[in-house]
């Protein structure tokens, strides 16, 4: 079946650092989204790409849709305390398809 | 605008009670999926709604597992006997369509089978 890998699996890192965190598959989608989930709650869209190539902002996200569709990649720049969660990439075609999450921890 | 709303937040029971989780999707969206997340096996699909009539249940785990559509505002998914291996947190979604637009989720009902 489908299968998307998604890494890291953590990362920690200061607050004001970049950070980037992909996902691969070995089928190709035609639309890749990212959500971030917080605790308690459910996991919130973040950016949705339609297109192969397509690289879309949302504020100091920047995710990218690969040339290949099997690919995408999620650029957080200048991570601020509020950015800690976990954040999940997923492969739609009739339904969605997950990756395992990046967690993400800022350090003091 | 409303989102996804789910009932209850928190559910404690006994295990062999029979338990209701509750969604209500948002308005205009015609597919709705209920998910289970646990630490070990992540997000997994059980069932997915279109119109109101179930697509596909090749997710849903057991013959425990039921779920329902009424109306285009209401969802229930039950679990019947309840095992503690149930426990974990269950969400539910809905889309606007049945392929190629993103799921916006509720906030979760989290299940703890004692």
């Amino acid at each position: 079946g489908q299968q998307l890998n998604q890494s890291p699996q953590s990362m920690f890192i200061q607050e004001g650092e970049d950070v980037s965190m992909n996902c691969t598959s070995s089928s190709i989608f035609n639309t890749w989204l990212w959500y971030k989930q917080e605790p308690g709650e459910g996991p919130v869209l973040l950016i949705a790409l339609y297109k192969a190539g397509e690289l879309t902002s949302n504020g100091r996200l920047t995710a990218q849709f690969g040339i290949t569709r099997k690919d995408s990649f999620l650029n957080i720049s200048a991570s601020i305390p509020s950015d800690v969660g976990i954040y999940f990439c997923a492969g739609l075609d009739y339904q969605l398809i997950w990756g395992a999450g990046t967690k993400l921890i800022i350090k003091p | 605008d409303a989102g996804v709303i789910q009932s209850p937040r928190h559910e404690v029971t006994e295990m062999g009670q029979e338990v209701t989780l509750r969604c209500k999707p948002i308005s205009g969206h015609n597919s709705l999926f209920w998910y289970r997340q646990t630490m070990m096996r992540g997000l997994e699909l059980l069932i997915y709604f279109n119109n109101n009539v179930p697509i596909d249940d090749s997710g849903m785990p057991e013959d425990r597992f039921s779920a329902k559509m009424p109306n285009a505002s209401f969802s229930t998914l039950k679990i019947q006997p309840s095992e503690p291996r149930d426990s974990a947190v269950y969400f539910c979604a809905s889309s606007p369509d049945r392929a190629g637009q993103p799921q916006h989720f509720g906030d979760g009902t989290r299940l703890s089978i004692l």
